[in-house]
């Protein structure tokens, strides 16, 4: 099935340093994928949506001058946490369709485990 | 984006068969219902996806009534290791730029 990659899986930064977090699909474009975080025995949160080529979409309260995302290919997003602080801790997922979406669903990375201390 | 309903927890046994329903009253003539399984730290594992009637896989079945407000994901003889957390998702995947939207979601525990 359709792989999607995510790294590093667990970071720890210091408050007011930056991170970033990669998501690759392996075998397959995605002109789409979408970024998720996940408080500890909470649902999963969609931040926003990243558009190969362009802007990502941002939902409502999440900060776009926080939360920098980029598409720059069809198999590479990535998110960036800026000046992070220790409630931006979380565990943060990327996903992604395949053309095989409705027979596989969207793909999910393995998550990243951010830590600001 | 249809919002959906789903027990916040459930308990079974192993070897027993477990049905987990979800209501989505508000579903839209283009979404399909999907279910996802995550464990602990993981990221969300696809089980099964329908539109209409009755899905099976290796792992589950999905049922989906005609007037389609509520789904049920069955698991058959159900093992320690499908302790996890699933979720009913109601979207437009089918241009694979619909989002996905999860509710609270299900946790399952299966007991000795």
């Amino acid at each position: 099935g359709a792989v999607v990659s995510q790294h590093p899986s667990r970071v720890i930064c210091k408050s007011g340093t930056s991170v970033k977090i990669e998501c690759r699909s392996l075998d397959f474009q995605a002109t789409t994928m979408f970024w998720y975080r996940q408080f500890p025995k909470k649902s999963l949160m969609l931040m926003a949506t990243s558009n190969e080529g362009s802007k990502a979409t941002y939902e409502q309260g999440v900060e776009k001058d926080k939360f920098l995302i980029n598409h720059a290919s069809l198999t590479l997003s990535t998110l960036t946490v800026t000046s992070a602080h220790p409630e931006d801790s979380s565990f943060y997922i990327c996903s992604a369709a395949s053309h095989r979406e409705l027979t596989e669903g969207y793909t999910f990375g393995s998550g990243t485990r951010l830590t600001v201390v | 984006l249809a919002k959906t309903t789903q027990p916040i927890s459930m308990d079974s046994y192993e070897g027993q068969e477990v049905n987990i329903t979800c209501s989505h009253n508000n579903i839209a003539t283009n979404d399909y219902i999907t279910w996802y399984q995550q464990f602990p730290s993981q990221g969300p594992r696809f089980i099964i996806q329908g539109y209409k009637t009755k899905v099976t896989n290796e792992v589950a079945s999905l049922f989906i009534p005609a007037d389609r407000k509520s789904s049920t994901l069955s698991l058959p003889r159900v093992s320690l290791s499908d302790t996890a957390v699933y979720y009913c998702l109601v979207g437009d995947t089918s241009g694979n730029t619909g989002k996905l939207i999860f509710g609270q979601g299900t946790t399952l525990q299966v007991k000795p």
